[in-house]
Order: C-alpha cells, then sequence, then structure tokens
C-alpha cells in the first residue's frame, strides 16, 4: 500500500532556528513529490520536486528530493513565528488522476 | 484571478442527516479533487472529477458522492452522515495531465453531532 511518513510529528523552536522536516515514501511509480504550508485551513504550495538532487529555494525555505532513498527533506532558516504551521508532504503518482498521497504532516511552533 | 472557492465554511450537521459542500475551482482548471482532513492527519483522497465524469476513487464508502457541473464547478455529497466525517473537506483544482500542482479552497468545517 502507498505509504508517506512524515517526521517528525511536531517540533518547537525559537526564532532564529533552523529546522529540518523530513519525508519518506514508499510509493510505486512516483511522479514527483510536494511540499505544502497549512496554516488555517488551506494548504499552500511551497515546492513540487520531480528530479532527485536538485534544490528548490525560495527564500529562507528549501527543499531536496533523494529518489535513490525515497525521501525530501524541508529546509527553513532563520525560522519566524509565521512560519508556524502544519507542513504537509504529498507524492503524486502518474495515473490519469494525479491524485496526491498524503503525510500526516509536521506541527511546527515557532516561538519568540 | 479567483482560486478555489468553497462554501459554506463551517457546517453543524446531526448524525442521519445529509450535507452538501461546493467547490468552484481555478480559473483555467477543469478538474476537480476532493479530500478529507480528519483532525490531526494529512489530507485523504475521496474522489476526482474531470468531464462532469468520477475518474478515481478513494476508500470512501457510497455515502459520498460527488458531481461536476459543466462549468467545472464541483459538489460533494455525504449521506447518513456519521461522527466520524467530522473533517475538513478540501477541494483542490488542477489542469489534467499538466503536473503543476494543485490549487486548495478554505476547505469546509463539517461537525457531524
Amino acid at each position: 500500500e502507498d505509504k508517506v511518513v512524515q517526521s517528525p510529528l511536531s517540533l518547537v523552536v525559537h526564532e532564529g532556528d533552523t529546522v529540518t522536516l523530513n519525508c519518506s515514501y514508499e510509493v510505486t511509480n512516483f511522479r514527483s513529490l510536494l511540499w505544502y504550508k497549512q496554516e488555517k485551513k488551506a494548504p499552500t504550495f511551497l515546492f513540487m520536486l520531480t528530479s532527485s538532487g536538485i534544490e528548490k529555494k525560495s527564500g529562507r525555505l528549501s527543499s531536496i528530493l533523494d529518489k535513490k532513498e525515497l525521501s525530501s527533506i524541508l529546509n527553513i532558516t532563520a525560522t519566524q513565528t509565521g512560519d508556524s504551521a502544519i507542513y504537509l508532504c504529498a507524492v503524486v503518482k502518474p495515473n490519469n488522476t494525479d491524485k496526491l498521497i498524503f503525510g500526516t504532516g509536521t506541527r511546527l511552533q515557532v516561538f519568540p | 484571478d479567483a482560486g478555489v472557492t468553497q462554501s459554506p465554511t463551517h457546517l453543524i450537521k446531526t448524525r442521519g442527516q445529509q450535507v452538501t459542500l461546493r467547490c468552484s475551482p481555478k480559473s483555467g482548471h477543469d478538474t476537480v479533487s476532493w479530500y478529507q482532513q480528519a483532525l490531526g492527519q494529512g489530507p485523504q483522497f475521496i474522489f476526482q472529477y474531470y468531464e462532469e465524469e468520477e475518474r478515481q476513487r478513494g476508500n470512501f464508502p457510497d455515502r459520498f458522492s460527488g458531481h461536476q457541473f459543466p462549468n467545472y464547478s464541483s459538489e460533494l455529497n455525504v449521506n447518513a452522515l456519521l461522527l466520524g466525517d467530522s473533517a475538513l473537506y478540501l477541494c483542490a483544482s488542477s489542469e489534467l495531465g499538466q503536473n503543476r500542482g494543485y490549487t486548495f479552497g478554505s476547505g469546509t468545517r463539517l461537525t457531524v453531532v
């Protein structure tokens, strides 16, 4: 059965810290991996990764995919209180529906 | 450019009742997927609609049904509500096969009492 596992489940840090969130997957016929940030309701898109080893970067956030290890990491440097959210990892399967298979998410809390 | 719009934002229903949730996709998107997110969990795929037809279904009972209209908007219907149906229901729109990711709506928070 397809599975996406995120770790840690929860993380509490202080502003300025750097955090690394992990996502591993057991999905047949992997196509791409996506990271989303969910603050209250709507998950907002962060990154889509399709090629192994290529880093995607946006400001203080970056992510890398390792297809050999079937995993991805999301790094956030110099964290701010506004980074507090649930970070969701999802894998897309290359069939006609492109459905997303989500992990349970990592809840990040950043305190001043 | 309007994003994905869902209505209502919140809903309280009694066990056994029926509910209809609505979704308007982002402009230019032709595919609508529905997800259920229980508290503390990641979203779970319910089903996807394209060209007014259900293309694939997740592991949800027949009490969950849907519809897509010619303007690409969609409805999710849940019959015979159970307490366990309480969750955030998210709608996501996309362009089928384009692999450009999904845009999510803000969801409908359904509480069954």
